[in-house]
């Protein structure tokens, strides 16, 4: 089954203390891309990759890393979590440039808690 | 900027009432629009599509014509169902088609009541 799967799906962790929540996808897909939900603020993308090794900042990168060392993995990194980071994470792939119908597939999201 | 303005809600509807979702979009060149939606407790999905004026998307009975001329693409359904209360996203990429950089409305919460 074609799926974008994230984990781990909710998280209560506290200030500075590092995490990372894991995105794969099964669908050989080049693009892929981070996204926080807020209430009132909808969607806002983090950080994009259009291929491997290859990453870029969305419009809200501060507080965030990312790496594409695989075509199917992007993990979203959080060096010092603070609780101005709490909210709802999508991962999402699509085939992008290359084709495909231009549409973007998302993970179930993950809600991450910083108390 | 690309931006992407559309009524936040909630929309509270009556099971087989009208429904309209109205979309507006500011963008250079002409891009395509999208519409997708998030049941609860799940991502984002692709509703519908249009990549040129006055092309119409479908899907699950909901329709959206692309207009030029107005810079909107409004969401319809002719007979709404509880089914279908979920957050309705506008979205707009200037990327040829292309899912990249989709920028994507706030959301219009639609609640529908039996």
């Amino acid at each position: 089954e074609a799926q974008v799967t994230q984990n781990p799906r909710y998280l209560i962790t506290v200030t500075g203390k590092k995490l990372t929540v894991t995105c794969s996808q099964n669908m050989n897909h080049e693009y892929m891309s981070w996204y926080r939900q807020d209430p009132g603020l909808g969607l806002r993308q983090i950080y994009y990759s259009m291929n491997v090794e290859v990453t870029d900042k969305g419009d809200v990168p501060e507080g965030y890393k990312v790496s594409r060392k695989e075509k199917r993995n992007f993990p979203l990194i959080l060096e010092s979590p603070s609780p101005n980071q709490t909210s709802l994470y999508f991962c999402a792939s699509s085939f992008g440039y290359s084709g495909g119908t231009g549409e973007l597939f998302f993970g179930e999201g993950s809600r991450l808690t910083v108390l | 900027g690309d931006s992407v303005t559309q009524m936040e809600g909630p929309v509270t509807l009556s099971e087989e009432a009208f429904l309209t979702i109205n979309c507006t979009y500011t963008a250079t060149g002409y891009p395509s629009l999208f519409w997708y939606v998030q049941y609860p407790g799940e991502g984002l999905q692709l509703l519908l599509k249009a990549t040129k004026a006055d092309d119409k998307g479908s899907n699950k009975g909901f329709e959206a014509t692309y207009r030029k001329e107005t810079t909107s693409f409004h969401l319809e359904k002719g007979s709404v169902q509880v089914s279908d209360s979920a957050v309705y996203f506008c979205a707009l990429s200037d990327r040829g088609g292309g899912a990249d950089g989709l920028t994507f409305g706030k959301g219009t919460h639609l609640i529908i009541q039996p």
